[in-house]
């Protein structure tokens, strides 16, 4: 059981829009800082699209963009591409140097 | 270009031991914390271990604490994993990735471990 929950599956159609939320569960027994995501295609290793929390790394599409409040996380995909078609990880610093990865959304477009 | 690339996967027996490496090029690996990642095959991510740039600092996930070492050789750009009493639930395969501002930005291939009697 992950300490960070996603939805299995979200889908949309190409140009619109989608968005996938990661729920932290520690509550007092941790922390949910510094959310990350990742997008994974099958067979191919996992690829950093957001770091803490809402920062881009250089050549990732802004048509991804990160979010936090509170407990939860999201990741939204704008401008939806048959390319976006995935799995999608988040990922946060769960406090005393340990890191929780989600449970992961596959999308499809 | 930016790579790291792993080695010492293997099948072994419940109980037994394994040590996994991974070599660093590209970048000054001196300076970044270095984790381990796995990932049961069709499966999701799973943070191993970390260790900070100089080795001295180090964090597990509950489940290998206490089974399990990651040290670093600075001078030969290199990362380890060092596994024992290993168990069934421990197959996947494993990354070694570089954690910059907690994000893990650079993944190596994997190599895979395979545990099983």
């Amino acid at each position: 059981q992950s300490a960070l929950i996603q939805p299995a599956s979200v889908s949309g159609s190409p140009g619109q829009s989608i968005t996938i939320s990661c729920t932290g569960t520690r509550g007092d027994a941790g922390r949910f800082d510094f959310v990350a995501w990742y997008q994974q295609h099958p067979g191919k290793v996992p690829k950093l699209l957001i770091y803490e929390d809402y920062k881009r790394p250089s050549g990732v599409s802004n048509r991804f963009s990160g979010a936090k409040s509170g407990n939860m996380a999201f990741l939204t995909i704008s401008g939806l591409q048959a390319e976006d078609e995935a799995d999608y990880y988040c990922c946060s610093d769960a406090g005393n140097g340990i890191y929780d990865f989600g449970s992961g959304t596959r999308a499809s477009v | 270009d930016v790579q790291l690339v792993e080695s010492g996967g293997d099948l072994v027996q419940p109980g037994r031991s394994l040590r996994l490496a991974c070599v660093a090029s590209g970048f000054t690996f001196s300076d970044h914390w270095m984790s381990w990642v796995r990932q049961v095959p069709g499966k999701g991510l799973e943070w191993v271990a970390k260790v900070n740039p100089t080795g001295g600092g180090r964090a597990y996930v509950d489940s290998v604490r206490g089974r399990c070492t990651i040290s670093r050789n600075n001078a030969r750009n290199s990362l380890y994993l060092e596994m024992w009493n290993l168990r069934v639930e421990d197959t996947a395969l494993y990354h070694c990735v570089r954690d910059e501002a907690h994000g893990f930005n650079i993944w190596g291939q994997g190599t895979m471990v395979t545990v099983s009697s």
